[in-house]
Parts: structure tokens; sequence; C-alpha cells
């Protein structure tokens, strides 16, 4: 059984440029979900997707999108990338969309936005 | 916004001792887990206890729960240097939004 995998591990990007990062699910989750994690705090929920639809989302501005494909795997897109959002971007999976589940994470990607 | 707080923000202790770490929430919840987090890496899974529960265990991991408080701890017994990482606790609502919030994370420090 594979776990959540990240790619890649590490972007730097100029400001105002568009970023996207990947996620594949761990076997047999069909729920990604995506959080922002700032230096020194805790992950912020940005959004979630089920079944190829966006099923919740977080305090984010619409630059911030993504997709979900037939095999569960995702994507997290950033447009117009600013400074603050220099971050780690985490991405989980989970069995479902209730509320019972843990999640399983990934290693992350560091985006630094210069 | 943060759903929680985690107290202490920091603790360091030696190895073989037991570190006992915080959580306080705002709102109604359906259950709170707790995650560990090494060199701001992914986050790890510890335990999941619903609403309904009120203490849980995993090996050396003791979870209480108090929701009249809107509270819980997680106790570490025995602590080993592998221990060593940041903890979150994260509740997901009895209503709207199906997504861990997050608190801000206890940095433990187990000296060996």
């Amino acid at each position: 059984e594979t776990g959540v995998t990240q790619s890649p591990t590490h972007l730097i990007k100029t400001r105002g440029q568009q970023v996207t990062l990947r996620c594949s699910s761990q076997s047999g989750h069909n729920t990604v979900s995506w959080y922002q994690q700032a230096l020194g705090q805790g992950p912020q929920f940005i959004f979630q997707y089920y079944r190829e639809e966006e099923n919740g989302r977080g305090n984010f501005p619409p630059r911030f999108s993504g997709l979900q494909f037939p095999n569960y795997s995702s994507e997290l897109n950033v447009n117009a990338l600013e400074l603050d959002d220099s971050a780690l971007y985490l991405c989980a999976s989970s069995l479902g969309p209730g509320r019972g589940y843990g999640y399983t994470f990934g290693s992350g990607t560091r985006l630094t936005v210069v | 916004s943060q759903q929680g707080e985690e107290d202490p923000q920091a603790l360091s202790i030696q190895e073989g001792e037991n570190a006992t770490m915080n959580c306080s929430y705002k709102t109604s919840i359906n259950n709170l887990q707790w995650y560990r987090q090494n060199s701001g890496r992914g986050l790890v899974h510890l335990i999941l206890i619903r609403s309904n529960e009120r203490e849980k265990h995993s090996g050396r991991l003791r979870v209480t729960l108090d929701t009249s408080k809107k509270s819980s701890s997680l106790l570490i017994t025995a602590s080993r240097a592998a221990d060593t990482a940041s903890y979150f606790c994260a509740t997901i609502m009895d209503t709207g939004r199906r997504a861990l919030t997050f608190g801000s994370g206890t940095r433990l420090q187990v000296q060996p």
C-alpha cells in the first residue's frame, strides 16, 4: 500500500508566476484535501476534492484552484504568485469525505516565492 | 483561522519522562485528531477521538477529550529522543465544512 506522494518537493518561483503542485492519493482513498502551512503555524485548509468535484473550500482567493482526476490524484494551481504564498503545501487523502476519517498526509512541497 | 490553541507552545523534557500537551477549541466537534510533524515535513496521524469518547489509548499515547470544556490532552509516556517533533491537534466540526482545522502546535524536544 503506497502512501501520499507529492511533487515537486521544493520549488522556487518569481512573484506573478503560476505554479502547479501534484499529489497522488493513498491507494483506496477517494478524497484529497490541500493545506497551506506557513512557517511556525498550523496548516490552513485550502480545499477538498471528492469524485473530481470541489467539496469544500477554505478562506483562499480564486487564484488558488485545483483538480482531481479519475484516479483520485490531484493538482493545486496558484496563479499570480505573491510573496505571502511562500509556504509548505500539504496534500492529504482520506477514505471518503465524511467526518469520521483520519487523513494521510504527503511530505509536502516547499514553495518559495521571490 | 485557527480553531484551536495548543499549550504549551514549546516543551523540553528528558528521555524517559512523560510529555503532556493540551489543546482547546471553540466550536462543537465531530471528532478531534492528533498529528505529529517532524522538521516541517508531512504530518503523521496519531489518533482520532470521537466526540462521544472520553479517553483513547494507542501504544504510549493517551488522549482525553472533555467536550464540556472544549479541550483535549495528549500524553506521551516514557518519551524517547525520536518523539522530538511538533504535535498538532485538529478538529472536524459537527456541521458545515468537513475539513481539519488545526491549532498552532506544540514543539516537543526530548533530550537524550
